[in-house]
């Protein structure tokens, strides 16, 4: 079964400084990994993916994921925080292992980003 | 591109009538549509999994006969939720991939359903 591990349900930083959300997979294949964000009254957006292919991915608005195989990790960061990066992101893996589809997604349990002024 | 719409974002019935929620892609075709379900401040859950011209898969505790899929078209799936009672009041989210791959899904904004 495929499961994502977020270790922070929330993370607050200071407006101009570095982001880091943690998350951790567990797949029993290679896996597909996402970062999606939501934003309050908004739908889901698409961050970056991690299909295989480049370790670090580059996704819009400055954020990047670096995918480990050894530490099982997917981290997002950021350089430097923008107000309206204030957020709901949810780190998200392909498949779910529970008898359904094997392309639906799997999410985790989403790290709220407080961005002070 | 690639947007998904939803209809209604918002409804409010009462306990044992029936809700249907569309999801359209507005400008590619998909043949595979997800149904997702999103409790107040928690995480999204896979509901099923739709394709076009065929039965959904549901996902392990989900009951096929109280959210009723059906995927008529390449651009609209339509979710219905019958015998609504109070706990099934959530959101729910669909998300469509364009044919030829589900490697990205395009999110709807969500329909928040209450049943009174």
């Amino acid at each position: 079964a495929q499961s994502v591990t977020q270790l922070d349900s929330h993370v607050s930083v200071s407006e101009g400084t570095p982001v880091l959300l943690r998350c951790n997979y567990s797949s029993s294949y290679s896996p597909s990994l996402f970062w999606y964000v939501q934003h309050p009254n908004k739908g889901l957006q698409l961050l970056l993916k991690y299909t295989s292919a480049a370790t670090l991915v580059k996704g819009i608005n400055g954020f990047e994921a670096e995918f480990k195989k050894s530490e099982t990790s997917f981290h997002l960061t950021k350089p430097s925080a923008h107000m309206s990066d204030a957020a709901e992101y949810f780190c998200v893996v392909r498949g779910t292992g529970s008898g359904g589809g094997a392309d639906g997604l799997t999410f985790g349990k989403g790290t709220h980003l407080i961005i002070q002024p | 591109g690639a947007v998904v719409s939803q209809h209604p974002s918002w409804v409010i019935c009462k306990s044992g009538t029936s809700v249907k929620i569309e999801c359209r892609s507005l400008d590619f075709q998909a043949t595979t549509m997800f149904w997702y379900r999103q409790f107040p401040k928690q995480s999204l859950m896979l509901m099923a999994t739709s394709n076009e011209g065929s039965k959904a898969t549901y996902e392990q505790g989900v009951e096929k006969d109280k959210f009723l899929i059906n995927h008529a078209s390449l651009t609209l799936s339509t979710l219905t939720v019958t015998s609504a009672h109070p706990e099934d009041s959530s959101f729910y989210i669909c998300s469509a991939s364009e044919t030829g791959t589900t490697d990205t899904q395009y999110f709807g904004p969500g329909t928040r359903l209450t049943v009174l």
